[in-house]
């Protein structure tokens, strides 16, 4: 079955740290994969998505490389600001047009 | 990207009492869905919303609790039904976009005394 494995927050951050947030799945077929970033009060929004293997996701600052042959997706910001702050979440999209998330890591970025 | 909106924002409710989520979306879409996120807790979906048809529930979830509709393409309505503390959460809809993409509403915060 499909499914998404997330590493566990909270994270807690310096400005101007690198960031990771390891993201691994397990699925049938193809997926696209996603991070989506949940800001303090707010709903998700897409941060962003790969749709193939070795495509790389980037948006912000932010990247992420869809790797088939270790079924990852790790986030990565090479300087983190304080408004980074949030909980971001790695999806899948399966058959069916079906969601998988990860179980979502907060960041936390302290001046 | 779709525009979603959601009302209520938030909301704090008496328990054995129903709330009526609405999401509208400014283009028509064919798939939408309604997913809660629990204190601290990742997303769970809770049904698509299907036009024109009865919703589809995912396990854990039923239609008199939580009944949906969907009267055209760019609008759905969420219902819980009977609430109790245990509904207290971030309900949320969401689009499918193109290239397989959800977009998400804001969410509407709910709490259930």
């Amino acid at each position: 079955g499909n499914s998404v494995t997330q590493m566990e927050g909270p994270v807690t951050l310096s400005e101007e740290a690198f960031l990771t947030i390891n993201c691994t799945y397990t699925a049938t077929g193809y997926p696209s994969l996603f991070w989506y970033v949940q800001y303090p009060g707010e709903g998700l929004q897409l941060l962003l998505k790969a749709t193939k293997a070795d495509d790389k996701g980037s948006n912000k600052g932010f990247e992420a490389t869809y790797r088939k042959e270790t079924t990852s997706f790790h986030l990565e910001k090479g300087s983190v600001q304080v408004s980074d702050s949030a909980v971001y979440f790695c999806a899948l999209s399966g058959t069916g047009n079906q969601f998988y998330f990860g179980t979502g890591t907060s960041l936390t970025v302290i001046p | 990207s779709a525009v979603i909106s959601q009302k209520p924002s938030r909301d704090i409710c008496q328990r054995g009492t129903s709330l009526t989520i609405q999401c509208q979306v400014d283009s028509q879409v064919t798939m939408m869905f309604w997913y809660r996120q629990q204190p601290g807790q990742s997303l769970t979906l809770i049904a698509t919303a299907n036009q024109g048809s009865e919703a589809t529930y995912e396990s854990g979830f039923v239609i008199d609790k939580f009944p949906i509709s969907r009267p055209n393409l760019t609008f759905s309505t969420l219902t819980v039904s009977n609430m109790s503390p245990e509904d207290s959460s971030i309900y949320l809809c969401s689009v499918l976009g193109r290239a397989e993409t959800q977009y998400f509403g804001p969410g509407t915060r709910l709490l259930v005394l």
